[in-house]
């Protein structure tokens, strides 16, 4: 396993476009994360899942933003009707925690966005 | 809410120096964890060390090392015989204990931009 791997790197897309993201994480690990990071910031928490069960949310993502993680392997984040302010470069990590065996979070390198 | 806040937007250091990067965070919760991430420019980020508030002693973790003030809600990596291959950007980053519920979700500040210089 070589890690959390996210594609594509690049995306630019042009306002009001869809796009989709993906992430696989590290196989054994049940718990994934989808942040976000603009110029200047640093990462800032979006959703969160254990395992296929989307179990928070932050108020960053609003309606244009939809994320899955079927069968709790890889999971996809879309966003619809883009916009110049979703510009921003897209983390997703993942981690474990299965009882006393718990592990911290590993980073991809990112999906970075643009939008024109 | 958990705040974590990296006053030091940049920071430079000579090759072989020792740099301290500085953070202060702000929790009303007794079990929590807290990070040093780096992200290089190829921008994976690397969890460089971490800190559990019920231990006292400092984490270390060969050249790096933090100074944890609890009471005073402090957290400084102390990077020693910095290498070029140091630089980038550091973020302080702060997490609930395990059990607590809910997700665990990592909080991070604004970064420093650590320049090491040859």
């Amino acid at each position: 396993d070589t890690g959390v791997s996210q594609d594509p790197r690049h995306k630019i897309t042009k306002r009001g476009q869809n796009v989709t993201f993906r992430c696989d994480p590290i196989s054994e690990h049940n718990r994934l994360y989808w942040y976000r990071q603009t110029l200047g910031q640093g990462p800032e928490f979006l959703t969160y899942f254990q395992n296929e069960a989307q179990l928070e949310k932050s108020r960053l993502l609003s309606d244009r933003f939809s994320a899955e993680r079927p069968k709790g392997s890889f999971s996809t984040l879309e966003i619809q009707r883009t916009e110049q302010g979703d510009s921003a470069m897209y983390l997703c990590a993942s981690s474990s925690q299965f009882g006393a065996l718990n592990t911290e979070a590993f980073f991809g390198q990112g999906t970075r966005l643009t939008v024109v | 809410a958990q705040t974590v806040t990296q006053s030091q937007p940049e920071m430079s250091v000579q090759e072989a120096e020792t740099v301290t990067l500085s953070c202060t965070y702000d929790t009303s919760e007794s079990d929590y964890y807290l990070f040093w991430y780096k992200q290089p420019p190829s921008r994976q980020m690397i969890l460089v060390i971490r800190q559990e508030a019920y231990k006292q002693q400092n984490a270390t973790e060969n050249r790096f090392s933090v100074n944890f003030q609890k009471a005073a809600k402090s957290f400084s990596l102390k990077i020693s015989d910095s290498q070029l291959g140091d630089a980038a950007m550091y973020f302080c980053a702060y997490r609930r204990g395990w059990g607590q519920g809910g997700s665990e979700k990592l909080v991070f500040g604004k970064g420093t931009k650590l320049t090491v210089n040859p």
